[in-house]
């Protein structure tokens, strides 16, 4: 069962918009960890953001910003005045530090965000 | 510091070829990773090391292998080259455990035909 979802397969917003781009996980564990990480036309993945599963503190980062929901289970990223250099593909992802057999961070299928000058 | 370093950047084998990948690392991280992503889709584990001398399998072990004989160094090496092995392969590391944050080189696009 795919364990972190990202609905949006592709985003296009016109620049200066804002846009939040949407993940929603799925763990037994009640210890996890949760990323995003931002893969740009160049294709090298870079880190974001990292959040463990007792800290539902909402971080903001300049124009980022993360609203995380142990509730509905989500981890959703919003980037506000969206800019042209934002375009890449994102990716939520999970790490459960009890539920695998093995260590894996669990990746989402990405996001594509184009923003249009 | 060069970070997470991968070479070949591309490359293309036939059915049946073996090649390794290399990736090295100069962050003196512990742990170390490699990943496949194919089109459209997210990253998924294929072996990662915790250390030198240890190594253990991921999500899709199947046609490949490692080895961690120093801390820098995981090489990735496909035996008997399949297409279904086309894809893009990514070399990450991480100071100690998948909780932090992970490091990723430039990727090897490779292609099997």
């Amino acid at each position: 069962a795919q364990k972190v979802t990202q609905a949006q397969t592709e985003i296009s917003v016109v620049e200066k918009e804002d846009v939040t781009l949407d993940c929603v996980y799925e763990t037994r564990d009640t210890t996890y960890y949760l990323f995003w990480y931002k893969q740009p036309p160049s294709g090298e993945l870079v880190f974001l953001i990292r959040r463990n599963s007792f800290d539902e503190q909402n971080e903001i980062s300049g124009r980022y910003s993360w609203n995380f929901q142990k509730s509905t289970s989500s981890f959703n990223f919003t980037i506000t005045a969206s800019q042209v250099v934002d375009s890449a593909v994102y990716f939520c992802a999970l790490r459960e530090v009890q539920e695998t057999s093995y260590d894996k961070v669990i990746f989402g299928p990405g996001t594509s965000l184009s923003v249009i000058p | 510091n060069a970070g997470v370093t991968q070479t070949p950047k591309f490359r293309i084998l036939k059915i049946g070829q073996s090649m390794t990948l290399q990736c090295t690392q100069d962050m003196n991280h512990n742990y170390m990773y490699w990943y496949r992503q194919d089109p459209g889709m997210g990253l998924k584990l294929i072996y990662y090391s915790v250390g030198a001398g240890i190594t253990d399998k991921g999500e899709v072990p199947n046609g490949y292998n490692v080895s961690r004989s120093t801390t820098e160094d995981f090489p990735l090496r496909l035996e008997l080259a399949a297409p279904s092995q086309t894809s893009v392969y990514f070399c990450a590391s991480s100071l100690r455990s998948e909780s932090y944050e992970q490091y990723f080189g430039p990727g090897t696009r490779l292609t099997v035909t």
